[in-house]
């Protein structure tokens, strides 16, 4: 059974950089076909799409986002990171790490981990 | 970039009636990368129909997709306590390779 799980700071300061990592289980993150995803939502709101990486490292940013991401992979601790820089208030939101599948839905997903933006 | 608008914004109806739920995409889309979730509150999705019309694994039989092109549509043919939740369709485009999804369609007990 694949599990993914986020990490890292619930509170982050307004301009700084907002940092998060998604822990794989069952899967190997370096096994084709797949695409480590992360997704947020913000309070009330629906799905946004923030970017995706290959186990080749290539990667996949949302444009609206592009400017302030990065988006790694480590396949020895079989992980995956997001790294928003200069959030704001705007950035407050749950965000997901998910699989997006060979046939380009995302079947797994973390249980979402909240990030505020507050000084 | 393409732009996936659901209908109705929210669906009220009753348990054991029959519920529609529209995808409608600014653009001609794969149905091989359109995907429907279920998330409800607390929760995170659930993938439940990828390819327009296939069952995820451990779907049950009421839930249906279908459509092409810019139309697409969920059915969940009689309605379960369990299944009032928001409703998200996504595509997926492969040049460049990005997702989008609907803005959600709340469906709740009438």
């Amino acid at each position: 059974q694949v599990q993914l799980q986020e990490s890292g700071p619930g509170l982050v300061k307004p301009s700084q950089t907002l940092s998060l990592t998604c822990t794989v289980s069952g899967d190997s993150i370096s096994s084709g076909g797949y695409h480590w995803s992360w997704i947020r939502q913000h309070p009330g709101k629906g799905l946004e799409w923030i970017g995706h990486i290959y186990y080749s490292g290539s990667t996949y940013y949302n444009p609206s986002l592009k400017s302030r991401l990065n988006i790694s992979i480590d396949t020895s601790q079989n992980q995956f990171s997001l790294k928003l820089s200069s959030v704001t208030a705007a950035d407050t939101a749950v965000y997901y790490c998910a699989r997006l599948s060979m046939i380009r839905a995302f079947d797994y997903w973390g249980q979402g981990s909240l990030v505020t933006v507050s000084s | 970039e393409i732009v996936l608008t659901q209908s109705p914004g929210t669906l009220s109806l009753s348990p054991g009636e029959r519920a529609t739920l529209s995808c409608r995409a600014s653009q001609s889309v794969s149905s091989t990368y359109l995907a429907w979730y279920q998330q409800k509150p607390g929760l995170a999705p659930r993938l439940l129909i990828y390819g327009a019309s296939s069952r995820a694994t451990g779907i049950p039989d009421r839930f249906s997709g279908r459509g092409s092109g810019t139309d697409f549509t969920l059915t969940i043919s009689r309605l379960e306590p369990e299944d009032f939740a928001v409703y998200y369709c996504q595509q997926y485009g492969s040049s460049p390779p990005r997702s989008t999804f609907g803005q959600g369609t709340k469906l709740e007990i009438k």
